[in-house]
């Protein structure tokens, strides 16, 4: 199963709107509404941002939000704050049962 | 509060044998898949395993079929991961993390799926293993 494709690194100033794009196939991520982000700062345990394409959990900002296009997933992060700086992470059920994660995204806040 | 605390990690040589824990607390145990998330040195997030809330059902990636058992003691509210035959390739930081609950919009009630473990809301701290002679 290879991984996701993920752009390695998207940049954008405060108060700013970015977008991290997640590309699969229809085997994985086409085929499913079970795309999932993630936020993870190095040497923290990763953070839960979107599931199940659109969903946000509780205590999730609602500038994160999520989207799906054929095979395509987005990940939308509007008024950019320093704390938002961080890696990236998609990842999708499979038509196998199991999960596969993108390369990860390195977000970075001017 | 839902914590999960990892433990069991270490050097060990290739061809050796580890097995993982992974307490849990905070939740009922048994409700809610789990699953197993590992990330080698300077590389990114990779899935590993899953187990259904009963334990009845498992799931592997490839890279680690045959070499890797994942099991639950609901009595415990402990998972675990056995990995054998250890390559360099498994040296990494892994990671314990339930999947969430399912939000019934009608009733805007949070609900257990024991079955659905398709993302990951609450992650451990991490445990390192490491592959080297």
């Amino acid at each position: 199963q290879s991984a996701l494709t993920q752009p390695a690194s998207v940049s954008g100033s405060p108060g700013q709107s970015i977008t991290i794009s997640c590309t699969g196939t229809s085997s994985d991520l086409g085929g499913y509404n079970y795309v999932s982000w993630y936020q993870h700062h190095p040497g923290k345990a990763p953070k839960l941002m979107i599931y199940d394409v659109s969903k946000r959990p509780s205590g999730v900002s609602n500038r994160f939000s999520g989207s799906k296009s054929g095979n395509t997933a987005s990940l939308t992060i509007s008024g950019l704050q320093a704390e938002d700086e961080a890696d990236y992470y998609c990842s999708s059920y499979t038509s196998s049962s199991t999960l596969v994660f993108g390369g990860g995204t390195k977000m970075t806040v001017l | 509060e839902v914590q999960l605390l990892e433990s069991g990690g270490g050097l060990v040589q290739p061809g050796g044998s580890l097995r993982l824990s992974c307490a849990a607390s905070g939740f009922t145990f048994s409700s809610y898949a789990m699953s197993w998330v590992r990330q080698a040195p300077g590389k990114g997030l990779e899935w590993v395993s899953a187990i259904s809330g009963s334990g009845g059902s498992t799931y592997y990636a490839d890279s680690v079929k045959g070499r890797f058992t994942i099991s639950r003691d609901k009595s415990k509210s402990t998972l675990y991961l056995q990995i054998n035959s250890l390559r360099a390739e498994d040296t990494a930081a892994y990671y314990c993390a339930k999947s969430p609950a399912y939000y019934d919009i009608l009733t805007g009630y949070y609900y257990p799926k024991p079955d659905y473990y398709y993302a990951m809301d609450v992650w451990g701290q991490g445990t390192t293993v490491t592959v080297s002679s």
